[in-house]
């Protein structure tokens, strides 16, 4: 089955220890991208992939890392946890063409609470 | 910077009705996308659009690149249309790489 798949679902954690969300498609999709979910803010753009060793900053990339080493695993990573990335995470890939008219696949979201 | 308004906030409807949920954007974009998110979380990608129409199921999406306006209508609706719809543009109208996303209208069909 065509999937994007997320783990942790749920994460509990402290301030400052370090964690890494993994995100892994197997479409062979090019592009790949982090996004988190907040309420009254709505989904925000972390990082994306457009293809392996390419990664680029979406809207709200403070306080993360990501690494695209190979094309079907983009992880998340938060050096420093602190409490305000206490968010719902999702993953999603999508086919990359010259004219970039794919939808996207999801992954099922990773909530992540920082104490 | 593209900014994303979405309208309404929030709609209820009976069951049967024909729905509208109205997306605008402020900067020329070549393509949008319309997104579902179930009440257990999960999204699902519904549309991505670049000009005129396009039909899936009972979901319409239509797109006015000119006025820089998008909609979505739902026909004969379902109580499990139930779910928040979003719309998403590349943050600075070109690349498809980099999107925002408008709040979300949160949908509630009634049996």
């Amino acid at each position: 089955e065509a999937q994007v798949t997320q783990n942790p679902r749920y994460l509990i954690t402290v301030t400052g220890k370090k964690l890494t969300v993994t995100c892994s498609q197997n479409m062979n999709h090019e592009y790949m991208s982090w996004y988190r979910q907040d309420p009254g803010l709505g989904l925000r753009q972390i990082y994306y992939s457009m293809n392996v060793e390419v990664t680029d900053k979406g809207d709200v990339p403070e306080g993360y890392k990501v690494s695209r080493k190979e094309k079907r695993n983009f992880p998340l990573i938060l050096e420093s946890p602190s409490p305000n990335q206490t968010s719902l995470y999702f993953c999603a890939s999508r086919r990359q063409t010259l004219d970039g008219f794919y939808g996207y696949t999801f992954g099922s979201g990773t909530r992540l609470t920082v104490v | 910077k593209n900014e994303v308004e979405q309208s309404p906030q929030n709609l209820t409807a009976q069951e049967g009705e024909f729905i509208t949920i109205n997306c605008s954007y402020s900067v020329g974009i070549s393509a949008l996308h319309w997104l579902q998110q179930h009440p257990g979380g999960g999204i699902v990608s519904l549309f991505m659009l670049s000009s005129g129409k396009k039909k899936h199921g009972r979901l319409i999406a239509t797109i006015n690149i000119q006025e820089k306006h998008s909609s979505l209508h739902i026909t004969a609706s379902h109580p499990r249309d139930s779910a928040v719809y979003i719309c998403a543009v590349p943050l600075y109208g070109g690349s498809q790489g980099n999107l925002i996303f408008g709040k979300g209208t949160k949908l509630s069909v009634k049996p």
